[in-house]
């Protein structure tokens, strides 16, 4: 069966730091992969998608960025965070059909003092 | 860009009464999808419906889409304490992004 980690759970970083959330999934290949944010009450934001290693869609202009250096593995990244980057951070996988469900990881709460 | 927006916002309802959520949308979708996350989790895929679809259920859910309108509404009925989280609908565009509105808050009350 497949399987999404998504790590660390939870950070808290100062203003200007830089940051690396990981996720991965199991038990599938060439996944549609997704980074979502979510402020707090809010709802979901998509930040990045992508359809295969390399191959990454910004969906709004920000000081984050994406890579997909592995088939299964998406990193969202950035050189130097603003408070304005505090939030819930989904990373999500789907299949490469229309009409497949999105799987969520357990998110990463971020929070940038 | 948001796709998908849910009506209402907020919704509190007694136990055991129906909840319906509304969610409007506004270019052409291959699918819609509602979900549901309880507080500080991911989400969870509550029914997908098609395009070529009006309506499906799933249990104690019902969901509708008009797409003419660019609508859909889910309800749940007979309400439990444990359907307490929020909902989420999702449409999947005709280049296959997944864009997610931004929720109702449902809230059983005992």
């Amino acid at each position: 069966s497949q399987t999404i980690h998504q790590w660390p759970a939870t950070l808290v970083q100062p203003v200007g730091s830089p940051l690396s959330l990981e996720c991965t999934v199991e038990g599938t290949s060439n996944p549609n992969l997704y980074w979502y944010r979510q402020a707090a009450g809010r709802g979901l934001q998509l930040l990045f998608y992508s359809v295969g290693i390399g191959q990454i869609s910004s969906e709004v202009p920000q000081n984050l960025s994406a890579s997909r250096p592995q088939d299964r593995q998406f990193i969202l990244s950035s050189k130097k965070l603003l408070l304005s980057d505090s939030g819930f951070y989904l990373c999500a996988w789907s299949g490469t059909f229309s009409g497949n469900t999105i799987y969520f990881g357990e998110g990463s709460w971020l929070t940038v003092v | 860009s948001q796709q998908g927006e849910e009506d209402p916002q907020a919704l509190s309802i007694q136990e055991g009464e129906n909840a319906t959520m509304n969610c409007s949308y506004k270019t052409s979708i291959n699918n819609l999808q509602w979900y549901r996350q309880n507080s500080g989790r991911g989400l969870v895929h509550l029914i997908l419906i098609r395009s070529n679809e009006r309506e499906k259920h799933s249990g104690r859910l019902r969901v509708t889409l008009d797409t003419s309108k660019k609508s859909s509404s889910l309800l749940i009925t007979a309400s439990r304490a444990a359907d307490t989280a929020s909902y989420f609908c999702a449409t999947e565009s005709r280049d296959d992004k997944i864009i997610f509105g931004k929720g109702t808050r449902l809230h059983i009350l005992p």
